[in-house]
């Protein structure tokens, strides 16, 4: 089955600077990548997906990447702002209304 | 948007005890449903799948007649933990789909005394 790495565990940045989430997938046939942000206690939050005929996605301050040959993608923030502030997850799935296999989570701590 | 519904959002019992955790697409029919365990934390994992009208699919390790998932119609799944312990303890989270992307649960947080 599916196997999603996630780095860093933990990520610090002050507010204003960029911060950059990788994950890696081990099934090829992968080819949906979700993203979601999660505050303590809530539900995850879909911030933005891929699919894999593109190679990247812009939504604001928020884009993804995807190199479907080396089998990772990532999530870059800009201009991080403290409600940034939250834990990320990475996501795979053969499409987009199948089964999640998640990343081990990244716990972002954006300083004012 | 799709609105999915979890119910209750807290649970504290006594070991031993069965809960039902119900979740509910409010605007749109789910005809698959997920179920996640999330410890604290750690990631979510999967725990099965739920297909309306038919037996839930459980993913290795995660015991059937343990959590009994019922998807009765296509606007709600349940999620019964039977006997429960303390180390059945988590946050459960459902999630729905229908073509589109996932739309997650405000989860079930559970303790187990």
């Amino acid at each position: 089955g599916e196997n999603v790495e996630q780095h860093p565990s933990t990520l610090s940045v002050q507010e204003g600077d960029s911060a950059v989430i990788k994950c890696t997938y081990s099934d090829s046939a992968s080819n949906y990548f979700p993203w979601y942000k999660q505050e303590l206690g809530k539900r995850p939050q879909l911030i933005i997906d891929i699919r894999s005929n593109v190679g990247e996605k812009k939504d604001q301050r928020i884009a993804v990447t995807l190199n479907k040959t080396a089998k990772h993608f990532s999530l870059h923030i800009t201009e991080t702002q403290p409600e940034d502030s939250a834990v990320y997850f990475c996501a795979a799935s053969p499409q987009a209304g199948n089964m999640l296999t998640f990343g081990g989570g990244t716990r972002l701590m954006v300083k004012p | 948007g799709a609105v999915v519904s979890q119910h209750p959002s807290w649970v504290i019992c006594k070991s031993g005890t069965s809960v039902k955790i119900e979740c509910r697409s409010l605007d749109f029919q789910a005809t698959t449903m997920f179920w996640y365990r999330q410890f604290p934390k750690q990631s979510l994992m999967l725990m099965a799948t739920s297909n309306e009208g038919s037996k839930a699919t459980y993913e290795q390790g995660v015991e059937k007649d343990k959590f009994l998932i019922n998807h009765a119609s296509l606007t709600l799944s349940t999620l019964t933990v039977t006997s429960a312990h303390p180390e059945d303890s988590s946050f459960y989270i459902c999630s729905a789909i229908q073509g589109q992307p996932q739309h997650f649960g405000d989860g079930t947080r559970l303790s187990i005394l």
